[in-house]
């Protein structure tokens, strides 16, 4: 049981190239949402949703789009990266959000914006 | 903005002893969850604790609520240095679908 699984690992690009991060989960999760998260900040929401076909905005989502055509596949990806966008990216799913089941997390994709 | 704020930043013990870490949160919650994260890992869940719970146990963690003070506290008891690693508190106060994160309390426990 892979659990929750991102790729890539690392990521460099420069300004202004796009790129898609990927999550994927075999749990069969309704939910899942992707984080980002800096230094002296914690997580932040970016994205989540709760079922396919359903998305919506969280507490940073400006630079990022997602979109959930199946259960298991929930890529997040950035139009035109900026240097405010170095983070590390977290995505993280769950049983039933409603049910206080809690979130399973992938490792995580490190990105640099140069 | 954050909705948990955790104290202290850092924390350095030895093993053996007890760690506490606290949450201080803004705004009415359903529940208060605590998640643990090692270096260069994501974060695993440890404990949910509802608003109408005052204390729960699992293993050596125990975690109480304050609603009234809208606080929580984890305890790690007789501390391992498997231990080390950030300890994060998450509040569902602004709807269901938007777990908030607090910057986290990092723990370092030495042999």
């Amino acid at each position: 049981n892979a659990g929750v699984t991102q790729t890539p690992k690392f990521q460099v690009l420069k300004t202004g190239q796009s790129m898609t991060l990927q999550c994927a989960q075999d749990m069969n999760h309704e939910y899942m949402s992707w984080y980002r998260q800096d230094p002296g900040m914690g997580l932040r929401l970016i994205h989540y949703s709760v079922g396919a076909g359903i998305t919506d905005q969280g507490e940073v989502p400006n630079g990022y789009n997602v979109s959930r055509s199946t259960t298991e596949d929930f890529p997040l990806r950035l139009l035109s990266a900026a240097p405010s966008q170095t983070s590390v990216y977290f995505c993280a799913s769950s049983y039933d959000i409603t049910a206080n089941s809690p979130l399973h997390f992938g490792n995580g994709t490190r990105l640099t914006v140069t | 903005s954050q909705q948990g704020e955790e104290d202290p930043q850092a924390l350095s013990i030895q093993e053996g002893e007890n760690a506490t870490m606290n949450c201080s949160y803004k705004t009415s919650i359903n529940n208060l969850q605590w998640y643990r994260q090692n270096s260069g890992r994501g974060l695993v869940h440890l404990i949910l604790i509802r608003s109408n719970e005052r204390e729960k146990h699992s293993g050596r963690l125990r975690v109480t609520l304050d609603t009234s003070k809208k606080s929580s506290s984890l305890l790690i008891t007789a501390s391992r240095a498997a231990d080390t690693a950030s300890y994060f508190c998450a509040t569902d106060a602004d709807s269901w679908g938007k777990l908030q994160f607090g910057a986290g309390t990092q723990v370092v426990v030495t042999p």
